[in-house]
C-alpha cells in the first residue's frame, strides 16, 4: 500500500499566484514527512520536513507546508509562486524506516 | 561543501550486458542509498546502507542487481544482466542520521536498448 500520495499530476498557476501543491499519507503512528524538488536534470532537492512541533513549517525558497493530522495531509505551499518554481515535486513519508516518495508532481507556472 | 558524487552521468547498454554505477556520499554520512526513478514515478528505494552494513534490501531485485559499500564510503550498484526494464534514472544520496535529509546526487541516467 502507498505511504504517500500525490492526487495531482500537474498544477498550473500563473506567476505571482499562490501555489498549492497536495500530498495525503497513511502510515501509523507519528509521521516523518518530507518535500523535495526535482529540478530538470538534476538531482532531488530537500525543501522541508515536519517531525513535531508546529503544524506550520517553513523551508527553503519560501517555501512552507502544513501539517494536518486529522486529514492526514501535508500540503505544500508558497504564496507568490515564480517562474523559476517550474519543477517536479515529491512529498515523502519515513515508513519503516525507509523514506517513500509519492508519484510527484509537475508545477507549471506561466509569465 | 561536495555534494554526493555519481558516475556515470549517462549509460547506454543492450539488454542482458551489465552496467555498474559508482556513488560517492558527502563525508562523514553514515546512511546511504540506492533509488531508481523510472520516468513518471517517484523514486523507489533499492537499498539503503548503515555504513558498511545493509539496513534495508526488501525492494532490490537479488536475481540481477547487486551493491556493495565495503568501507563504509563510496558504493557502487551492479546491474547483470540487464532488462529493457531497468531503463531508469539510479539516484545516490547519503544522510547523516537514518531518516533524516536526505542529500541527493545528480544521478546516472541508464537507457537499455
Amino acid at each position: 500500500a502507498q505511504s504517500v500520495a500525490q492526487p495531482e499530476d500537474q498544477v498550473n498557476v500563473a506567476e505571482g499566484n499562490p501555489l498549492t501543491v497536495k500530498c495525503t499519507y497513511s502510515v501509523s503512528g507519528n509521521p516523518y514527512l518530507f518535500w523535495y524538488v526535482q529540478y530538470p536534470n538534476r538531482g532531488l532537492q530537500f525543501l522541508l520536513k515536519y517531525i513535531t512541533g508546529d503544524n506550520l513549517v517553513k523551508g527553503s525558497y519560501g517555501f512552507e507546508a502544513e501539517f494536518n493530522k486529522s486529514q492526514t495531509s501535508f500540503h505544500l505551499k508558497k504564496p507568490s509562486a515564480l517562474v523559476s518554481d517550474s519543477a517536479l515535486y515529491f512529498c515523502a513519508v519515513v515508513n519503516d524506516y525507509k523514506l517513500s516518495f509519492g508519484a510527484g508532481t509537475t508545477v507549471t507556472v506561466r509569465a | 561543501e561536495a555534494g554526493v558524487a555519481q558516475s556515470p552521468r549517462y549509460k547506454i547498454i543492450e539488454k542482458r550486458q551489465s552496467v555498474a554505477f559508482w556513488c560517492n556520499p558527502i563525508s562523514g554520512h553514515a546512511t546511504l542509498y540506492w533509488y531508481q526513478q523510472i520516468l513518471g514515478q517517484g523514486p523507489k528505494l533499492l537499498i539503503q546502507f548503515q555504513n558498511n552494513g545493509v539496513v534495508d534490501d526488501s525492494q532490490l531485485p537479488k536475481d540481477r542487481f547487486s551493491a556493495e559499500r565495503l568501507k563504509g564510503v563510496d558504493s557502487t550498484l551492479k546491474i547483470q544482466p540487464a532488462k529493457l526494464e531497468d531503463s531508469a534514472v539510479y539516484l545516490c544520496a547519503s544522510s547523516p542520521l537514518n531518516g533524516e535529509k536526505l542529500f541527493f546526487g545528480s544521478g546516472t541516467q541508464l537507457s537499455v536498448l
